[in-house]
C-alpha cells in the first residue's frame, strides 16, 4: 500500500486552464503539505494543513487553493494556469508530534505539470 | 528567515567518501535533517540531528554543529546507486509546531 499517493502523476494542459491534484495518505498523520519542487529542483513549500486546519500558507498567488475534506486528503487546485506553474507538485505528510521525534516528511511520488 | 547553502554538485568515485556540507542561517532552530532524491523519485528521509554530533545509519552519517551554523552528509562506501540529490532541510519555529525549510540540493554523481 501506497503511503502517500497523489493523482495524476503527469498533467499537460493548456495556459488559461484549471487543473486539480490529489493527495491522499493511509499513515494516520495529522499534517500534509504542498511542495513545488521547480526545474532547477528547489524544493519549495506552497500549503500546510494540520488536522484539516490551514498552518502555512506561503506567497503564492491566490489562483491556488488548497482543500482538505479530512486529515487523509489534502488536494491542489489551480485557476487560470500559466506557464510559470509548470514544475513538479510533491504532496506530503508527517506526525504532528510537536518537537518531538524526526519530524520525517513522507513524499508521495509527484504530480509533473506542464503548462503548454 | 532561514536560508540554507549547499554544493550545487559534487562528483565522486565509486568506493570513496564524499562529505556534503551545509551551512544554515534562521530565526531559531531545532534540527536539521537531509533527504534524498533519486532522479524522478520523491525525496526520501535520511537522518536529522538535533543535538551536536555525528548520528550513524549504517553507510550515512550525518553531523551537526549548532554553534557554527553547519552540519554535513558523510556518504561511505560509494555505489552508484547513490547518484542522487542530496537536500539538507533546517526545522525552525514556524507556523505550528515548526517550519522546515529545504536547502537548493547537492546533485552527486558517483562515477566508475
Amino acid at each position: 500500500d501506497t503511503a502517500v499517493s497523489q493523482t495524476p502523476k503527469y498533467l499537460v494542459t493548456q495556459m488559461g486552464n484549471d487543473k486539480s491534484i490529489k493527495c491522499e495518505q493511509n499513515l494516520g498523520h495529522d499534517t500534509m503539505y504542498w511542495y513545488k519542487q521547480d526545474s532547477k529542483k528547489f524544493l519549495k513549500i506552497m500549503f500546510s494543513y494540520n488536522n484539516k486546519e490551514l498552518i502555512i500558507n506561503e506567497t503564492v498567488p491566490n489562483r491556488f487553493s488548497p482543500k482538505s475534506p479530512d486529515k487523509a486528503h489534502l488536494n491542489l487546485h489551480i485557476n487560470s494556469l500559466e506557464l510559470g506553474d509548470s514544475a513538479v507538485y510533491f504532496c506530503a505528510s508527517s506526525q504532528d508530534a510537536g518537537l518531538v521525534g524526526t519530524g520525517e516528511l513522507f513524499f508521495g511520488e509527484g504530480s509533473r505539470l506542464t503548462v503548454l | 528567515g532561514q536560508s540554507l547553502e549547499q554544493p550545487s554538485e559534487v562528483t565522486a568515485v565509486e568506493g570513496a567518501i564524499v562529505q556534503i556540507n551545509c551551512t544554515y542561517q534562521t530565526s531559531g532552530f531545532y534540527g536539521l535533517s537531509w533527504y534524498q532524491q533519486h532522479d524522478g523519485g520523491a525525496p526520501t528521509f535520511l537522518s536529522y540531528n538535533a543535538l551536536d554530533g555525528l548520528e550513524e545509519t549504517g553507510r550515512f552519517s550525518s553531523f551537526l554543529s549548532r554553534s557554527d551554523s553547519y552540519g554535513y552528509l558523510l556518504l561511505q562506501e560509494l555505489q552508484m546507486k547513490d547518484s542522487a540529490s542530496y537536500f539538507c532541510a533546517v526545522r525552525a519555529p514556524g507556523a505550528g509546531s515548526y517550519q522546515l525549510t529545504f536547502g537548493k540540493g547537492t546533485k552527486l554523481s558517483v562515477i566508475p
